[in-house]
């Protein structure tokens, strides 16, 4: 069965500081997806990024950054040089290899304090 | 030019009533979704429709009802609505499940 562990209920920093939000996953698939996605605040949910089970280079958009590890099954989220912007719950997702069995993880909430 | 809009976004309800949420999408996505989210910011899905047919049912309530007219909507309907129906919903779609989801903002629904 999918699962996805995110071990940190509740995250507080300082503006600036950096923070890493971790996802662990378990899966019998040989290929699969993995997500993150952000809810601040207002609700809504946004997409942040899909990476699928055979690319485990890391990957890093803007203050953001991806650390895939296959062999330890974590799929960690690190905001670098963190704002207020970013206090939201972040999820972390899996899905089969072709889109089903979709899970969230618990979420974990990130409070950026000024 | 809203991708996922969901109406109403806050619903107050008393037990035993039905009730709808409306979802439409503007993307030209195939399937379309429903997550709850409890309390406790936890999301289950709850239905998958594609292209009219229903291809995932988790373990919902017969109460709850998911009707596609068309492929840009997909409506939620729920009747004898209980107390533990309180929730966020969260109406969905992808054109193709590996590039992840655009959500609507939600319908808060609050059973008294």
């Amino acid at each position: 069965a999918q699962k996805v562990t995110q071990a940190q209920t509740e995250i507080s920093v300082v503006e600036k500081e950096d923070v890493t939000l971790d996802c662990v996953y378990e899966t019998r698939d040989t290929t699969y997806y993995l997500f993150w996605y952000k809810q601040p605040p207002s609700g809504e949910l946004v997409f942040l990024i899909r990476r699928n089970s055979f690319d485990e280079q890391n990957e890093i958009s803007g203050r953001y950054s991806w650390n895939f590890q296959k062999s330890t099954s974590s799929f960690n989220f690190t905001i670098t040089a963190s704002q207020v912007v970013d206090s939201a719950v972040y999820f972390c997702a899996l899905s089969g290899p072709y889109g089903q069995n979709f899970v969230f993880g618990p979420g974990t909430r990130l409070s950026v304090l000024p | 030019d809203t991708a996922v809009s969901q109406t109403p976004k806050y619903l107050v309800t008393q037990m035993g009533n039905d009730k709808s949420i409306k979802c439409e999408q503007n993307l030209g996505h195939d399937t379309m979704y429903w997550y709850k989210q409890d309390s406790k910011k936890f999301l289950k899905i709850m239905f998958s429709y594609n292209n009219k047919e229903l291809i995932i049912n988790e373990t919902v309530p017969n109460r709850f009802s998911p009707k596609s007219p068309d492929k840009a909507h997909l409506n939620l309907h729920i009747n004898s609505l209980e107390l533990g129906d309180s929730a966020v919903y969260f109406c969905a779609s992808s054109q193709d499940e590996f590039y992840g989801y655009t959500f609507g903002s939600g319908t808060r629904l609050t059973v008294v």
